[in-house]
């Protein structure tokens, strides 16, 4: 198995992008998945499949993957999307799931 | 619609078992695999296990104890995760989370609300 490795904390102002990253060894062969999660409420996902946003995620969450690395991306990010941030993937070795330890997104 | 809801939160001593569930209605109990996730106070998401709801045959994340078992009972599309010998590091919020369902344009992805399962003497 393998982990996955974000940054704990990102902050931007209001209206600038953020980037946070998440790095692992199976990540050319996994796709990515991204959850928000605000205080005490079950996470929510933004980015499924490395880069498709489900419905009702609003356009300004992107997604990409490259090598061991995937990167979500909140262009223009607002205040209402502070949160936590995780990544989640699933070893095709074992089916084992996994979770990043999460990033913290501060807009202010 | 389809809803996973999930036991309400536990006190338990040190030692003392728990059997947290997590019920699913809106759609074929067996048609999709379930997750249970953790989350310690002020701590990250923790992937504990996947069970397929067909055989009830659970796969567990590394280094979990033989303490955690998962099961399911089909005839009331119920997941359960008992956790026996509880120590103070269960305490955690536990979540179940069905398989998601993905396309080209969509993602369908259903989590339980959390059980928060407190071991305090």
């Amino acid at each position: 198995s393998y982990e996955l490795i974000q940054p704990p904390s990102v902050s931007v102002s209001p209206g600038q992008t953020a980037t946070i990253t998440c790095s692992g060894d199976g990540l050319p062969k996994n796709y990515v998945y991204w959850y928000q999660q605000k205080s005490g409420q079950a996470p929510v996902l933004v980015i499924y499949e490395d880069t498709k946003r489900p419905s009702g995620i609003p356009e300004r969450f992107s997604g990409s993957s490259s090598g061991t690395m995937a990167t979500l991306t909140i262009n223009g990010a607002q205040a209402e999307d502070e949160g936590d941030f995780y990544c989640y993937s699933t070893d095709s070795n074992d089916n084992r799931g996994m979770f990043g330890g999460g990033t913290k997104l501060t807009v202010l | 619609q389809v809803q996973l809801v999930q036991s309400e939160s536990e006190l338990r001593e040190p030692g003392a078992s728990v059997k947290v569930s997590c019920k699913a209605s809106g759609y074929t109990f067996t048609s999709y695999g379930l997750n249970w996730v953790r989350q310690a106070p002020g701590e990250g998401l923790e992937w504990m296990a996947w069970i397929n709801t067909n055989t009830g045959k659970a796969t567990y994340a590394q280094g979990l104890t033989g303490r955690f078992v998962f099961s399911v009972d089909i005839s009331v599309s119920t997941a359960f995760l008992e956790i026996s010998s509880l120590e103070a590091e269960d305490t955690a919020v536990y979540f179940c989370a069905r398989d998601p369902l993905c396309g080209t344009t969509n993602c369908e992805d259903y989590w339980g609300q959390g059980t928060l399962v407190t071991v305090s003497s």
